[in-house]
């Protein structure tokens, strides 16, 4: 069956822009996790989607939003951009079950350069 | 709150050679342990899966130890060869989210 897919692959956008990533899961998952990659910060955790609904969010400021539709696809937000939100954003679906939120696939990612 | 450590951050090895790979977590409370692997600029494989009622689980060339009391996780590779070239990451359980470890990043020379 096919994976998790994220699109786009790669873009670059300049300070103050926004940006809006998406994610498809795999057929039959309808948690959706987020999370961002960077050099210094290794994966931090966004947030986490699940029916449709923000079950888990992490530490991050307001700038970064997102939003789970019916058939489970997610979309990520980053408004204003700054310098330091370039970084790989990878999604993640996860199976329902009592440790289906700890059972991750991971998507290829998505490479936000902010210029 | 978890935090999980990985050593080395780097390993450089000669093709063949058996390498381990090493991963601490501060909360022994933990459902499972899982392995990635990730290739540059690309997304995570997950490589093995340990549930806390399991020591151990194997894969081909790896074999991935969990000791949940020590709060401590090995990933040993046999016979390394140049296409394990990646970096490795270790990752537990939080609150409906993974926490992950910095990763080692292995190179193995032909």
């Amino acid at each position: 069956k096919a994976g998790v897919t994220q699109t786009p692959r790669y873009l670059i956008k300049t300070r103050g822009q926004q940006v809006t990533l998406s994610c498809s899961p795999i057929s039959g998952h309808r948690s959706v996790s987020w999370y961002q990659q960077t050099p210094g910060q290794g994966l931090q955790f966004l947030f986490e989607y699940f029916s449709e609904t923000q079950r888990n969010k992490g530490n991050f400021p307001g700038r970064f939003s997102g939003r789970q539709f019916s058939n489970s696809r997610s979309e990520m937000n980053v408004s204003t951009l700054e310098l330091g939100d370039s970084a790989l954003y990878l999604c993640a679906s996860s199976p329902d079950g009592p440790l289906g939120a700890n059972v991750l696939t991971f998507g290829a990612g998505s490479r936000l350069t902010v210029l | 709150k978890q935090e999980v450590t990985q050593i080395p951050a780097a390993l450089s090895v000669p093709e063949g050679e058996n390498l381990v790979l090493n991963c601490s977590f501060t909360d022994s409370a933990i459902y499972n342990l899982q392995w990635f692997r990730q290739d540059p600029g690309k997304g995570l494989t997950s490589l093995l899966l340990i549930q806390s009622s399991q020591r151990e689980q194997t894969s081909g060339r790896l074999n991935a130890s969990l000791d949940k009391s020590s709060g401590r996780s090995t990933l040993y590779i046999a016979a390394s060869q140049p296409g394990d070239s990646a970096t490795y990451l270790c990752a537990v359980p939080g609150f409906q989210k993974l926490v992950f470890g910095t990763g080692t990043r292995l190179l193995v020379s032909p």
